[in-house]
């Protein structure tokens, strides 16, 4: 079975600042997709980012973009010029593809605060 | 385009009552699950489903059951309500990983569900 750690559980960062949250997972799969979800107060689940462990460009999303570490198996996000609407928990997630339901399985989250 | 829509949003049952979720998508999406979110705990799958008429037991499916009987249809059913099932939870559908192009998930806005 996969496992996802999310090492921080809450984290902090100055307006316009960068932060870097940590991820690592545990798999013996070759083949698998990585992602990073916001969830904000709404409680909305919101994908930021994904990277398919096939490619070895980090995947980029306007002020949000990804080190992918295959070897090590460690994903993290980071954030540019954070803003105050980044406030939320941040979850990242792992998913293998094949036979079956191509289920998610998600860190513990991390909390995410934005101070002005 | 609703997407995934949850009823009822917020629910407080008593202990030993019953009662069941609903998950509607109008996306055509073969695959849909049901999850839920505890503090400190991230996402966990109760039960998924690949298709009408098919489900199958996720990570934490005690105390639990789901009904496909619609494709756009996903319920999930607690016959005897306990205190420890007090969760939000959330629904999701999906295509198989081959067919989306970015979304591996599209997420309903959760049930908060409180079981005094």
């Amino acid at each position: 079975a996969q496992t996802v750690t999310q090492s921080q559980p809450e984290m902090s960062v100055q307006e316009a600042e960068t932060v870097t949250l940590s991820c690592t997972y545990d798999t013996s799969e070759n083949n698998y997709y990585l992602f990073w979800y916001k969830q904000p107060p709404s409680r909305q689940m919101i994908l930021v980012i994904r990277q398919e462990a096939y490619k070895q460009q980090n995947a980029t999303e306007n002020r949000f973009s990804v080190n992918f570490q295959k070897a090590a198996k460690s994903f993290s996000l980071k954030i540019s010029d954070s803003q105050l609407g980044d406030t939320a928990m941040y979850f990242c997630a792992f998913m293998k593809p094949g036979a079956g339901s191509y289920q998610l399985t998600f860190g513990k989250g991390t909390k995410l605060s934005v101070i002005p | 385009n609703a997407g995934v829509t949850q009823t009822p949003k917020f629910r407080v049952l008593k202990t030993g009552q019953s009662m069941t979720l609903l998950c509607a998508q109008d996306m055509n999406h073969e695959y849909m699950y049901w999850y839920r979110q505890d503090p400190g705990m991230g996402l966990r799958l109760i039960h998924y489903s690949v298709g009408e008429g098919t489900t199958a037991k996720g990570e934490v499916p005690d105390g639990y059951n789901v009904s496909r009987l619609k494709k756009q249809n996903f319920l999930l059913g607690l016959e005897s309500a306990a205190p420890s099932q007090t969760s939000v939870y959330f629904c999701a559908s999906s295509l198989p990983p081959a067919s989306y192009s970015n979304q591996p998930q599209h997420f309903g806005d959760g049930t908060r569900l409180s079981i005094l």
